[in-house]
């Protein structure tokens, strides 16, 4: 299975702080990667497919870049409404994987 | 609107059976891949299985395969895992989920059920 190494595993930040975080492949996935939020209680929310692609709907504060092995996720400027977890998930193999995901609190 | 509402879950004695079902409407069901994702208490999100539009396709984590089985019924449709052999480890909130695309039998899930929830305890 491809292993999904997402860091930091959690982080604290403020209100308008800009927030990278990365996602690894064990192997080459080409762009096949998306972003999730999962916010507590609600159901995870897809922000970004294809590693760069912004879902419809979705606030353009939300970005992504990468491709093959390395990829991030950039929320430009963090707003109350962004704690959540986000999550990585690859789908160029089966099994589609999620990375450990990353803890966004203020 | 585009919809996806699971039911069947609840309290089973490990080694029992359970069946979820996930009821979509505001969209054409039979155009998309769906899959189950499941998220542990305290854990991340995993992936259980997936069926394509068509049926033709089916997929399965490797913890589930021999003892989950994923159907649909495009004529009313809904979604369907079976769980068999259930074990401690399975417990936890089952989504459906669609895929995004209309070709292939993966890619992102952009629309996802409530969730519902299966504890495996004796």
């Amino acid at each position: 299975d491809i292993q999904m190494t997402q860091s930091p595993s959690s982080l604290s930040v403020s209100v308008g702080d800009r927030v990278t975080i990365t996602c690894q492949a064990s192997q080459d996935i080409t762009s096949y990667l998306n972003w999730y939020q999962h916010k507590p209680g609600k159901v995870p929310k897809l922000l970004i497919y294809d590693a760069s692609n912004l879902q419809p709907g979705v606030p353009s504060r939300f970005s992504g870049s990468g491709s093959g092995t390395d990829f991030s996720f950039t929320i430009s400027s963090l707003q109350p409404e962004d704690v959540a977890t986000y999550y990585c998930q690859q789908y160029d193999f089966i099994p589609p994987t999620f990375g450990g995901g990353t803890k966004v609190e203020i | 609107e585009a919809q996806l509402v699971e039911s069947g879950g609840g309290l089973v004695k490990p080694g029992g059976s359970l069946r979820l079902s996930c009821a979509a409407s505001g969209f054409t069901f039979s155009s998309h891949s769906m899959s189950w994702v499941r998220q542990a208490p305290g854990q991340g999100l995993e992936w259980v299985s997936a069926i394509s539009g068509s049926a033709r396709n089916i997929y399965y984590e490797d913890s589930v395969r021999g003892r989950f089985i994923v159907s649909r019924d495009n004529a009313k449709n809904s979604l369907f895992l079976q769980m068999d052999s259930l074990r401690v480890e399975d417990t936890a909130v089952y989504y459906c989920a669609r895929a995004r695309r209309t070709t292939g039998d993966l890619s992102g899930f952009d629309l996802w059920g409530q969730g519902t929830m299966v504890v495996v305890s004796s």
